[in-house]
This record gives structure tokens, sequence and C-alpha cells, in this order.
């Protein structure tokens, strides 16, 4: 299995507090994403990173933020956690942009 | 935007049926991903299709890519219990995309015994 842990696994929080989750690699791998998984969407890209300091946002970025100050983390924050965001979030890397995506084992987060 | 339908959305087999997911696109495929997901789990790498007209095969299951590259299926030969879950493709944007994937909606596969 491809090194990825997501970090918290299962978070319960409260609408207007900010929320960070962290997806952690140990394959060094240059490129990384976020997406969100609900029902009725699929999995949609939230934000990527295609480097130390690179970011880039993907088609549902409102309402989150990303950073990547080093290669083996990549943080997404919720700046004002609302109820809409309530979803199972995961982490995807890969080490080219061409090459298959390998998924962590993801975060369900519920916002009350 | 590329869009992915995936058909059925559901699919309830008996064991040792066989049955195929499909997965057209609106636009061109540059690289098309196969990926199982059990519920409450991450998703799982099956196969990646990348030229017209190809075709993989890993254990029973088999993808094809094809000749217009604007559709994609997956067959499984006699089905077991181990084969349910999510089946997702995912397919890139080609270009200077990087390697942003759209997902179709999933295809849940029920093998009952």
């Amino acid at each position: 299995d491809a090194g990825i842990t997501q970090s918290p696994r299962h978070k319960v929080t409260e609408t207007g507090t900010p929320v960070t989750l962290r997806c952690h690699q140990t394959e060094n791998h240059r490129y990384m994403y976020w997406y969100r998984q609900d029902p009725g969407h699929g999995l949609r890209l939230i934000h990527y990173s295609y480097g130390v300091k690179d970011t880039d946002k993907g088609e549902v970025s409102d309402g989150y933020s990303v950073s990547r100050s080093k290669t083996e983390d990549f943080l997404l924050t919720l700046e004002s956690a609302t109820s809409s965001q309530t979803s199972v979030y995961f982490c995807a890397i890969t080490e080219g942009a061409r090459q298959p995506q390998h998924f962590g084992d993801g975060t369900r987060l519920s916002i009350l | 935007s590329q869009e992915l339908e995936q058909s059925p959305q559901s699919l309830i087999v008996q064991e040792g049926k066989n049955l195929t997911i499909n997965c057209t696109s609106s636009k061109t495929l540059y690289g098309l991903y196969w990926y199982k997901q059990k519920y409450g789990e991450g998703l799982i790498f099956l196969m990646m299709l990348q030229k017209g007209g190809e075709e993989k095969s890993h254990e029973k299951i088999t993808a094809k890519l094809d000749e217009k590259k604007q559709q994609s299926s997956l067959h499984i030969t006699a089905s077991q219990p181990s084969h349910a879950g999510i089946y997702l493709c995912g397919a890139g944007a080609g270009g200077t995309s990087y390697g942003k994937l759209t997902f179709g909606q999933g295809t849940i596969l029920t093998v009952h015994p």
C-alpha cells in the first residue's frame, strides 16, 4: 500500500469552527490532491499541489484553503466550517501527472 | 469541463455471473483509471488505460478503452462476493492538467453467494 496517512480519521465539530485535515505521505511523490466524496456527486477535486508551496484550486475550492510547506505534508483547512462541508475527504498522491493516483483511507467530517 | 457517466448505477448479480460496467465521457479521454472502493474505505487502483483500443486484464477483471477514446468498459468474469463494492472511473483532462481527475458517480456492485 502507498504510504499515505490521513488524520484525523473521524471528526465532529460545530459550524463556524476552524478545521484542519492532514495528509502525510512517505513516498516522496510530487503531486498531492484533496477530494471530497458526497452521495450524488461522486468524488470532486478541492485543491491540489504540484510541489512544495505550489498549489492550485480544483472544482470545489470555495471555503477551503491548503498549504504544503514540505513534500510529505498537505494540509486542508476549513476556515469557518459550514454544514455543507460535511463529507468524506480523501487525499491522493502520485509521482507523475499521468500516473495513477493512490488514495488515503479518508476522513469522515461531520459539521453540526 | 469533462463529465463521466457510469452505467449502471447499481448492479446485483449472483455469484459466478459475468457483468460489465460502462464509463462514457463527454470528451476525449486522456488517461482512464478504474478504481474499486469498499464502504468506508479508500479507493484501490485497478487499471489505467491510455491508448485507443487498449485492453488490460488482472485476474478476472478486464478493462477496455474504445478506439475513439470516449468510452471504457470494465468486465468481471465469474463474479465472486469479493468483487462487491463501488467501482469508479476517473479521467485526466490532458495537456498540462497536473493530473487533475474527474470521476464518474460510481457503480455499486452487489454479488450474492
